[in-house]
């Protein structure tokens, strides 16, 4: 069973367009994050969720919306999207407290390309 | 300002020599340090954390914080140790903030 899975793996659409990424965990971990990973393979945290609130919004576009339905979830929405907008995101989830604390789970990312 | 430098964007080696990636930190708090590691076409994973003082796959790590550093090393290089590897430092409540990384190339 995969641990932090995503979908879609790839994702390649027109500017302006809007798109979604889903990501989904069976760890039972209370924190699930977004990271971006730029073409030079820097990673930076986007969000971070506990138990379906927000608890980290770094500086990203409004454009880029996440919603968490439930502890297990966290979804990303881009709308209009741009071509810098073209990375890998991943997901990944965590215990917040306890031995794993912190202790990153990743997906297997999704790479979004905007032409 | 936390930081996290992993000075080199690539380290090339050769099959059997020591390895020793850099990472230097800057924060204020209690540090809580990491290194994951992304084989090719595999997800990030972890590697080691400093709390835990243990060593995998060879590879270990010493927190000094007079020299703010979390140095990975491994004696003998392997291929399939060919990655690109991560420090990362804990910031937050749960942020962890990743080094820009290094790609360990092992050569034959």
């Amino acid at each position: 069973d995969t641990a932090v899975s995503q979908t879609p793996k790839y994702l390649v659409t027109q500017m302006g367009n809007d798109k979604s990424i889903k990501c989904e965990q069976n760890l039972g971990h209370d924190t699930m994050y977004w990271y971006k990973q730029d073409s030079k393979k820097f990673l930076k945290i986007m969000f971070s969720y506990n138990n379906k609130e927000l608890i980290i919004n770094e500086t990203v576009p409004n454009r880029f919306s996440p919603k968490s339905p439930d502890k297990a979830h966290l979804n990303l929405h881009i709308n209009s999207l741009e071509l810098g907008d073209s990375a890998v995101y991943f997901c990944a989830s965590s215990d917040l407290t306890g031995t794993g604390a912190n202790v990153l789970t990743f997906g297997a990312g999704s790479r979004l390309t905007v032409l | 300002a936390q930081r996290v430098t992993q000075p080199e964007k690539l380290l090339s080696v050769f099959k059997g020599a020591p390895v020793e990636l850099k990472c230097n930190y800057s924060y204020s708090g209690s540090p809580e340090l990491f290194w994951y590691v992304q084989y090719s076409r595999q997800r990030l994973q972890l590697l080691l954390r400093h709390i835990s003082r243990e060593s995998i796959k060879g590879f270990t790590a010493d927190l000094n914080k007079g020299e703010t550093s979390f140095h990975l090393k491994k004696p003998f290089a392997q291929e399939e140790d060919s990655a690109m590897y991560y420090c990362a430092l804990r910031t937050g409540y749960s942020t962890l903030t990743f080094g820009k990384g290094t790609m360990l190339l092992v050569s034959p």
